[in-house]
């Protein structure tokens, strides 16, 4: 079965430094992309950065990289340079396509990051 | 566009009340899906839908019913509810085809079930 596993439920980084945020992945089907998504107080999901299970180099999208180890089944994320307003809710997502066409869209528990001044 | 809306953005009902989460979007997206936020739990899914008229259930399906009559138009609904039922929902959509495709979501119902 797939499974996302996000096991920071809190984490504190001190501004301008960069953070790392772990997840692990485990899925049977051939295909999968891995995300992250960003929730702010405010409620809404913000898009990240996606990294697809066939890219040979981990995705990287301003101050955010993915650091995509397929053989250990991780996605961290890692922001650079962190921001007060990088502080919020992060989940890791996996969208897989199985052999019969079926799709699955599956999230983690979340870290909640809080950037220090 | 607008993107992904749902209405309404704050609910409270009593127990055995039923009631319909409204969800739309303007980019013609073959996949919408409705998730629950709860507290230490992450998104999970209730129910998806690949198409119109194409409608299957997620992870935490009871309680709840949906349809899919057209592309745009993806409304949730809750049967009886219940105070278990408490919880941030929102609504998503995808577009069909490729793994890259992020899920672009509404700004969620707040509904608290008394």
């Amino acid at each position: 079965a797939q499974k996302i596993t996000q096991t920071q439920p809190g984490m504190f980084v001190q501004e301008k430094e960069a953070v790392t945020l772990d997840c692990t992945y485990d899925t049977s089907d051939p295909s999968y992309g891995l995300f992250w998504y960003k929730q702010p107080s405010s409620g809404e999901m913000i898009f990240l950065i996606y990294q697809g299970s066939y890219d040979q180099q981990n995705a990287t999208e301003g101050r955010y990289s993915l650091n995509f180890q397929k053989a250990r089944k991780s996605a961290n994320l890692v922001i650079s340079a962190s921001q007060l307003g990088d502080s919020a809710m992060y989940f890791c997502a996996m969208y897989s396509l199985s052999t019969s066409g079926t799709y699955k869209y599956i999230f983690g528990t979340g870290t909640r990051l809080k950037v220090l001044a | 566009n607008a993107g992904v809306t749902q209405t309404p953005k704050f609910q409270v009902l009593k127990t055995g009340q039923s009631m319909t989460l409204q969800c739309a979007q303007d980019m013609n997206h073959e996949y919408m899906s409705w998730y629950r936020q709860d507290p230490g739990m992450g998104l999970r899914l209730i129910h998806y839908s690949v198409g119109a008229g194409i409608t299957d259930q997620g992870e935490v399906p009871n309680g709840y019913n949906v349809s899919r009559s057209t592309t745009e138009d993806f409304p949730l609904r809750l049967l009886s509810a219940a105070p278990s039922q408490t919880s941030v929902y929102f609504c998503a959509s995808l577009p069909q085809g490729g793994l890259g495709n992020e899920q672009f979501f509404g700004p969620g119902t707040r509904l608290t079930v008394l």
